[in-house]
């Protein structure tokens, strides 16, 4: 299994540009979860979905989109490219049978907004 | 909103001392998890904890978890330089069954003195 796995690891954008952040699971996870991590800040969540066709927003939703057609992949979508977007954006996924599952990380992409 | 605070933000150690970290909650939680990250990586499940009282061991580690279900602490002895890295805790504040979002801690950062 390859986990969770995102792509690009790295990236830098242009004010106002628009760019996807791909996530995929191999796990079967019917939960998966965007997060960003800003410096001494942890992680804030900004979209989540328990299910292919399902997304709910987070903590910090403003200025991203999101979408869940399969049960493996939740792109992240920026549109509008803004220097406060700035982050490191981390994937996870967690199985749903029990209460509080541990999550599963993605290994990150690094996003910076000149 | 609901948000759980850690303490210290920076911890340096002499290898081989020990040391804690604390995560606090101004209401109850469900339940409480504590992850690892190490520089450049992505964040990794360490442990749950659900009863309020309970204390779990994992080799030089202990987790603590508050007898009101408002506080948790994680204890390094002996630290290591594998120790490295910053500690999260996270918790559930929701009691529904089906609710798994975390709440991230802003973490503490460990730097470990040969």
């Amino acid at each position: 299994n390859a986990g969770v796995t995102q792509t690009p690891k790295f990236r830098i954008l242009k004010i106002g540009q628009s760019m996807t952040l791909q996530c995929a699971q191999d796990m079967n996870h019917n939960y998966m979860y965007w997060y960003r991590q800003d410096p001494g800040m942890g992680l804030k969540l900004i979209y989540y979905s328990v299910g292919a066709g399902i997304t709910d927003k987070g903590e910090v939703p403003n200025g991203y989109n999101v979408s869940r057609s399969t049960t493996e992949d939740f792109p992240l979508r920026l549109e509008l490219a803004a220097p406060s977007q700035t982050s490191v954006y981390f994937c996870a996924s967690s199985r749903t049978s029990g209460r509080g599952i541990e999550q599963f990380f993605g290994p990150g992409t690094r996003l910076t907004v000149l | 909103g609901q948000q759980v605070m850690q303490i210290p933000q920076y911890q340096h150690v002499q290898e081989g001392e020990d040391f804690t970290t604390y995560c606090n909650s101004s209401t109850t939680l469900s339940n409480i998890q504590w992850y690892k990250q190490r520089p450049g990586g992505h964040p990794v499940f360490l442990i749950q904890l659900v009863k309020s009282g309970e204390v779990k061991k994992q080799k030089r580690l202990t987790f603590q978890f508050g007898e009101a279900k408002k506080n948790s602490s994680l204890h390094i002895t002996a630290t290591q330089t594998t120790d490295v890295g910053t500690y999260f805790c996270a918790g559930i504040f929701s009691q529904r069954s089906n609710d798994y979002k975390l709440s991230f801690g802003a973490g503490t950062t460990v730097t470990v003195r040969a």
